[in-house]
């Protein structure tokens, strides 16, 4: 069974960094392209940033373009999200998910989320 | 950049309805389509990818059809627990969700 257990949330003020952390298990990791999608508050989804199965390659989102950068340690079955010069826009729900075989922008399973907060 | 226009953006009905959502992309993307389903505090489930391909697991009852710019999502007997918010993704570039469709309790 496929699970992605996310953590690092937590509330910072507008200008902090943070990294977020998704223990990956119950598959191959290094097989699959993985990303991070957000949700702020009472609205819909946004795509963040999806990185390669090896990690070589790398797509971030315009709004986090600069600010937030997405690595794995496919030794640790781990994905991360570095977020920098954190703004108030950037409160959300984040959840790692995992693509689809070939296909790296269909997410076929997701974490269960990590509230991000940032306020002064 | 891609732009995914759903409607209506909520939408009521009685179990046992035929309910139908669409998606509209802003250019064509050919079948690269998903539809998730997300219920409060739970993060979404991927129902359809390929614009009709169901994925494995998801009941019968949904179904996914459309190319190009114009897509739907089809629940055919709306069950109690398909009550939730619905979302398209194009899965051709750098993938925008649409803005959700609530399906609520008429």
């Amino acid at each position: 069974e496929v699970q992605l257990l996310e953590s690092g949330g937590g509330l910072l003020q507008p200008g902090g960094s943070l990294r977020l952390s998704c223990a990956a298990s119950g598959f191959s990791f290094n097989s699959f392209a993985m990303s991070w999608v957000r949700q702020a508050p009472g609205k819909g989804l946004e795509w963040v940033s999806t990185i390669s199965g090896a990690g070589g390659i790398t797509y971030d989102a315009d709004s986090v373009k600069g600010r937030f950068t997405i690595s794995r340690d496919n030794s640790k079955n781990t994905l991360f999200l570095q977020m920098e010069s954190l703004r108030a826009e950037d409160t959300a729900v984040y959840y790692c998910a995992k693509g689809m075989t070939g296909k790296y922008y269909y997410f076929d399973s997701w974490g269960q989320g990590i509230l991000v907060t940032v306020s002064s | 950049d891609i732009q995914m226009t759903q409607s209506p953006s909520s939408v009521s009905a009685s179990v046992g309805d035929r309910v139908t959502i669409t998606c509209r992309a802003s250019q064509a993307i050919g079948s690269w389509l998903a539809w998730y389903q997300q219920k409060p505090g739970k993060a979404p489930k991927l129902l359809i990818y390929d614009a009709s391909s169901l994925q494995s697991g998801v009941p019968s009852r949904f179904s996914g059809s459309g190319s190009g710019t114009d897509f739907t999502l089809t629940i055919s007997s709306l069950q109690p627990e398909d009550f939730a918010t619905y979302y398209c993704q194009q899965a051709n570039s750098f993938p925008p969700f649409g803005g959700g469709t609530k399906v609520e309790i008429k």
